[in-house]
């Protein structure tokens, strides 16, 4: 399978409790992003990559949220001392560097915070 | 951002075509529309984009207006498996980001 792939696909975890999850875009596309949605709700922007470097980061990524992308492949998304409101499924898309190329999408990363 | 408006919801038959409506009068002229569409507990799956020229491809068509503050999806035949949330969304250009609004939750009677 060539296409965005997120591990893990589901998450318990206690609050209080780091997560981390991991993302590997489709090889050639150098664009990276990670959105969140919540139950009914669109997906909301969190991060963008443009290879290794992080372009732009949404006021709704709070200091327990990093993300990182080493050498511009995969990526990860890092979650401190988590909080039930952090619950959802966390999306990760990848793109190549054309203007408004199709953006592919995982299958996203859920996550339960009990 | 470019903010889009849609129904929330629209019924349709099995095999009979479904037009789907999205208003995107602040879009900028250089952001292209593009249309997604998810299904429960996956991730959205895109549909068709374009910039000013309707578009088709094997799963729609996409019609925009001349003013390109509308657009509609066209769904020639409706099935089962195009029972989903579809998004439209401004995207491209300087804006870097895909901003979702609720989406239109397509249901398709058998």
């Amino acid at each position: 399978d060539t296409g965005v792939s997120q591990d893990p696909r589901h998450k318990i975890t206690k609050r209080g409790q780091n997560v981390t999850f991991r993302c590997d875009p489709i090889s050639e596309h150098n664009r990276l992003y990670w959105y969140r949605q919540t139950l009914g709700q669109g997906p909301e922007f969190l991060t963008y990559f443009q290879n290794e470097a992080q372009l732009e980061k949404s006021r709704l990524l709070s200091d327990r949220f990093s993300a990182e992308r080493p050498k511009g492949s995969f990526s990860t998304l890092e979650i401190q001392r988590t909080e039930q409101g952090d619950s959802a499924m966390y999306l990760c898309a990848s793109s190549m560097e054309v203007s408004g190329n199709t953006i592919y999408f995982g299958e996203g990363s859920w996550l339960t915070v009990v | 951002d470019a903010k889009t408006t849609q129904p929330n919801s629209m019924e349709s038959n099995e095999e009979e075509p479904v037009h789907l409506p999205c208003n995107h009068s602040t879009i900028s002229g250089t952001d292209y529309i593009h249309w997604y569409r998810q299904l429960p507990s996956q991730g959205p799956e895109y549909v068709i984009h374009g910039l000013t020229s309707n578009v088709n491809n094997r799963m729609a068509s996409l019609a925009i207006a001349e003013d390109r503050k509308s657009s509609t999806l066209i769904l020639h035949r409706a099935t089962l498996r195009d029972a989903a949330v579809y998004y439209c969304i401004g995207f491209g250009g300087n804006n870097r980001k895909l901003i979702w609004g609720l989406g239109t939750s397509l249901g398709v009677n058998p």
